[in-house]
């Protein structure tokens, strides 16, 4: 099994530009989510989805959409990309259990924006 | 929300010794409590966790405490080696539909020779 499965793994963009970061996972998980990890931030979550056909804001989600096309796949767009958005964003996904299970994550995308 | 406090932000020891990373979680009615462990350029990964009914959890040479009461968590690393030194994050999961994490921001640690 792949796990979770991020593409790109790098990407550089010119600020204005738009780009869609692509996650899959196979497990059958029911909930999904995109964090950002920024240097001594930790990890700060910018969107989820508690499973198919719901999606919700996290902590830090302005200047982001994203988009639960079925069970396997979350997308998270950048429509007009600014310096700050500079970051390694991580997919992950966990089973939807009243509590207690931990994520797994997929591999990073390393997003540069100049 | 949860708010998740991390300490230290750095942890440097030598190999052989103990480590010890805190954290402390604002909401009381977080029950889920894991560690992740990220290596450099690769992807967290979950290394122990704990649940809120119980008190100390250990797995080889790690383990994690959780006070309630006073709302913090720890995690221990006994007899360090350098394949230890990476970032460690705790994090702390509010009851409900989506299972969130909040993390706290990490500690780096590295094992010296």
């Amino acid at each position: 099994n792949a796990g979770v499965t991020q593409t790109p793994k790098f990407q550089v963009l010119k600020t204005g530009q738009s780009m869609t970061l692509q996650c899959a996972q196979d497990m059958n998980h029911n909930s999904m989510y995109w964090y950002r990890q920024d240097p001594g931030m930790g990890l700060r979550l910018i969107y989820y989805s508690a499973s198919e056909g719901t999606t919700d804001k996290g902590e830090v989600p302005n200047g982001y959409n994203v988009s639960r096309l079925n069970k396997r796949e979350f997308s998270l767009r950048l429509e007009s990309a600014a310096p700050s958005q500079t970051s390694v964003y991580f997919c992950a996904s966990s089973e939807l259990v009243s509590v207690g299970y931990g994520y797994t994550f997929g591999s990073g995308t390393r997003l540069t924006v100049v | 929300g949860e708010n998740v406090e991390q300490h230290p932000s750095t942890l440097s020891v030598q190999e052989g010794d103990s480590a010890v990373i805190k954290c402390t979680y604002s909401d009381s009615a977080s029950n889920y409590f894991p560690w992740y462990k990220q290596e450099l350029g690769k992807r967290p990964q979950l290394i122990i966790d704990i649940r809120s009914n119980v008190g100390e959890k250990k797995d080889q040479r790690i383990a994690v405490t959780l006070n309630k009461t006073a709302k913090h968590f720890s995690l221990h690393i006994t007899e360090t080696q350098p394949e230890d030194s990476a970032v460690y994050f705790c994090a702390a999961q509010l009851t409900g539909t989506a299972s969130k994490l909040t993390f706290g921001t990490g500690t780096r640690l590295q094992v010296t020779l």
